[in-house]
């Protein structure tokens, strides 16, 4: 099936351990990104890549760290840095459709701290 | 940067009635508008979407209608269905090549 793949589903983090989250996409997209989800606050863009080897900081980036090493993979690493990390992470990517560059989610990571 | 706002944050209607969402933009610039429909614990799912050279689209049961003049975009659900319960999120695509989301709206449909 084609789709983005996120793991692990479920992810618990001890304080001052850094995790990585995994997002993988066989959609052939060239854009990848990472949202951040907390009640009540919507969607908030952290990173996002439009190439391979190429990455931006969104509006919450502090605290967070991406690579974009192959164009199917953009890990997410949640570092010791982040001070309120439990929330649910969402990937994400499009590509240079005929109708516009529509964005595609995966199926999220919980995120606890513990 | 683009600012979105979406109203209400939670809608009930009962089954069979109609439901609409309102969400504003402030980039002028914005040409992409999509919904996206969330299920609990799961990623959102595009349901529709619209683009800044049309004003109204339809697919069967939903619809998104778009005043580019007014910098409001409207999704409307007609006979609702238990199953359309969940959040729904819109968004606006400008310039600056990320999309921007409103804070979501709970729909729940009772039956």
């Amino acid at each position: 099936d084609g789709g983005i793949t996120q793991s692990p589903k479920y992810l618990f983090r001890k304080e001052g351990q850094n995790v990585t989250l995994s997002c993988e996409q066989n959609l052939n997209h060239d854009a990848m990104y990472w949202y951040r989800q907390d009640p009540g606050q919507g969607l908030r863009l952290i990173y996002y890549s439009q190439i391979v080897n190429d990455f931006q900081k969104g509006d919450i980036a502090e605290g967070y760290s991406v690579s974009r090493e192959k164009k199917e993979s953009f890990p997410l690493t949640v570092t010791s840095a982040q001070k309120n990390p439990t929330a649910f992470y969402l990937c994400a990517s499009s590509g240079q459709e005929s109708s516009g560059n529509t964005i595609y989610f995966g199926e999220g990571s919980w995120l606890t701290v513990v | 940067g683009e600012n979105v706002e979406q109203h209400p944050s939670t809608l009930s209607v009962q089954e069979g009635d109609s439901a609409v969402i309102k969400c504003t933009y402030s980039d002028s610039a914005s040409n992409y508008f999509p919904w996206y429909k969330q299920e609990l614990g799961k990623g959102p799912q595009l349901i529709i979407d619209i683009r800044s050279n049309v004003g109204e689209k339809k697919d069967q049961r939903i619809a998104v209608t778009l005043n580019k003049t007014a910098k409001h975009f409207s999704l409307h659900i007609t006979e609702t269905q238990p199953e359309d319960s969940a959040v729904y999120f819109c968004a606006a695509l400008s310039g600056y090549s990320t999309l921007t989301f409103g804070k979501g709206t709970m729909l729940l449909v009772s039956p």
